[in-house]
């Protein structure tokens, strides 16, 4: 069982805004940055968002981050069918001095 | 532009070491942290450790006692052992970048599975 809880899936309908939650606690999203990845089979993690809100150089303007208190957010809009992949929340755990994932969400797109 | 290649062996026995090396080609290896990142099969991400060009590490909890994470400077090399595998350890191995005490950024290696059986 993750440290960070995300929903196990999520869905929405092409063109439509979905959210992706992640919730952690003080030690880790309540006082650090968030990071968001998606996850295709085969491939390697990609970074979508890192310190909690910032978008790599070729990562759309279509996903964006924030966070409030110890829980994150990962939107995405104007959704695509090649958004479908699998998502993961990262953050440092400061008591723990260790890095911990959520344990993912499965976005479909219906 | 940076690229991480890594490799070690992918099929292995109950108890045997998992070994695996991540190599560094372009960037600079001593001003960043340096990870592994494991996926099992059908499961989620898991965050292994880190380690800097010092030395300096961190380990994830639930394998600090199995696990070392050693670093090569003179051949930007990072490496990753883990001994009494059993088949749990199955998994996709990710070596990748950071700035340490945070998660991974944008560059990463291709991934490793490692399968142990039997």
């Amino acid at each position: 069982q993750s440290v960070l809880t995300q929903p196990p899936s999520v869905s929405a309908a092409p063109g439509q805004k979905v959210t992706i939650s992640c919730s952690g606690t003080s030690s880790n999203i309540g006082n650090n940055d968030v990071f968001w990845y998606q996850k295709l089979p085969g491939t390697a993690p990609e970074l979508l968002i890192y310190d909690t809100h910032k978008r790599p150089s070729g990562i759309p303007d279509r996903f964006s981050g924030s966070k409030s208190g110890t829980s994150a957010t990962l939107a995405i809009t104007g959704l695509q069918t090649g958004d479908e992949a699998d998502y993961y929340c990262g953050a440092w755990d400061s008591s723990l001095s260790a890095g911990l994932f959520g344990g993912g969400t499965k976005l479909t797109v219906l | 532009q940076v690229q991480l290649q890594q490799w070690g062996a992918g099929l292995l026995k109950p108890s045997e070491t998992l070994s695996l090396t991540c190599a560094v080609y372009g960037g600079s290896f001593s001003n960043y942290y340096w990870s592994w990142i494991r996926q099992p099969p059908g499961k989620g991400l898991e965050w292994i450790g880190e380690i800097n060009h010092r030395g300096v590490t961190s380990y994830n909890p639930s394998l600090k006692s199995r696990v070392t994470i050693s670093v090569d400077t003179s051949k930007n090399q990072f490496s990753l052992k883990l001994p009494s595998l059993t088949a749990a350890d199955t998994a996709v191995y990710y070596c990748a970048r950071g700035f340490g005490r945070e998660m991974p950024r944008g560059r990463w290696g291709q991934g490793t599975l490692c399968t142990v059986s039997s």
